[in-house]
């Protein structure tokens, strides 16, 4: 089955610890990105990657890094997680061709981030 | 980059017809997508216009002007299991082929 999946899917933490979101693909999409979703605000993204070894910022990078040393995965890391950084998390991929096409994403099921 | 305006919320009765706009201003337009979103889950791709016009599928539709900044998102015979947040999402010729998305508007479907 092709799908996104993502890991932890809930998570409660404290300020200061590291922590990492992980994101498979099984779809060999070269695109990849993360977006956080908080109430008002939408869909915000984070960073994304065009393809292995390849990250951009996206709108609201402050606070995260990823990389991309696979295809298929894509880590989410908070060094040290902040409060204002709980929120809902979503990780996403395309084909290239599909994002040039018809642009369609292929969701993760989100990772719900509380931070204390 | 874009500015993306949807309303923020609407409300609907079971059986209806509801229709969602979306406003948009970007510098170079290349393509509009509307996603669903049921609430704790994924969004899931709806639809894509980059022509003018009204583009349907079963009972979702999705229309698309260019020269107003402007589509809508027809739903017909409306089910209590389309409540949920629409997104409307813009993509620009700068050449990364990402969209941007709206904040979305939540539907609420009553019986």
């Amino acid at each position: 089955e092709a799908q996104v999946t993502q890991n932890p899917r809930y998570l409660i933490t404290v300020t200061g610890k590291k922590l990492t979101v992980t994101c498979s693909q099984n779809m060999n999409h070269e695109y990849m990105s993360w977006y956080r979703q908080d109430p008002g605000l939408g869909l915000r993204q984070i960073y994304y990657s065009m393809n292995v070894e390849v990250t951009d910022k996206g709108d609201v990078p402050e606070g995260y890094k990823v990389s991309r040393k696979e295809k298929r995965n894509f880590p989410l890391i908070l060094e040290s997680p902040s409060p204002n950084q709980t929120s809902l998390y979503f990780c996403a991929s395309a084909s290239l061709q599909g994002l040039e096409g018809t642009g369609e994403l292929f969701f993760g099921e989100g990772s719900r981030l509380t931070v204390l | 980059g874009q500015n993306i305006d949807q309303p923020t919320e609407m409300t609907a009765t079971e059986g209806a017809i509801v229709q969602i706009n979306c406003t948009y201003q970007t510098s170079g337009f290349n393509g509009l997508f509307w996603y669903q979103q049921h609430a704790g889950e994924a969004p899931t791709f709806l639809s894509y216009n980059v022509l003018d016009g009204l583009e349907e599928k079963g009972r979702f539709s999705s229309f698309l002007s260019r020269s107003k900044g402007y589509s809508y998102l027809l739903l017909k015979e409306l089910q209590m299991k389309d409540s949920a947040s629409y997104l409307c999402a813009v993509r620009d010729r700068g050449g990364s082929y990402i969209p941007t998305f709206g904040r979305g508007t939540s539907l609420i479907v009553h019986p």
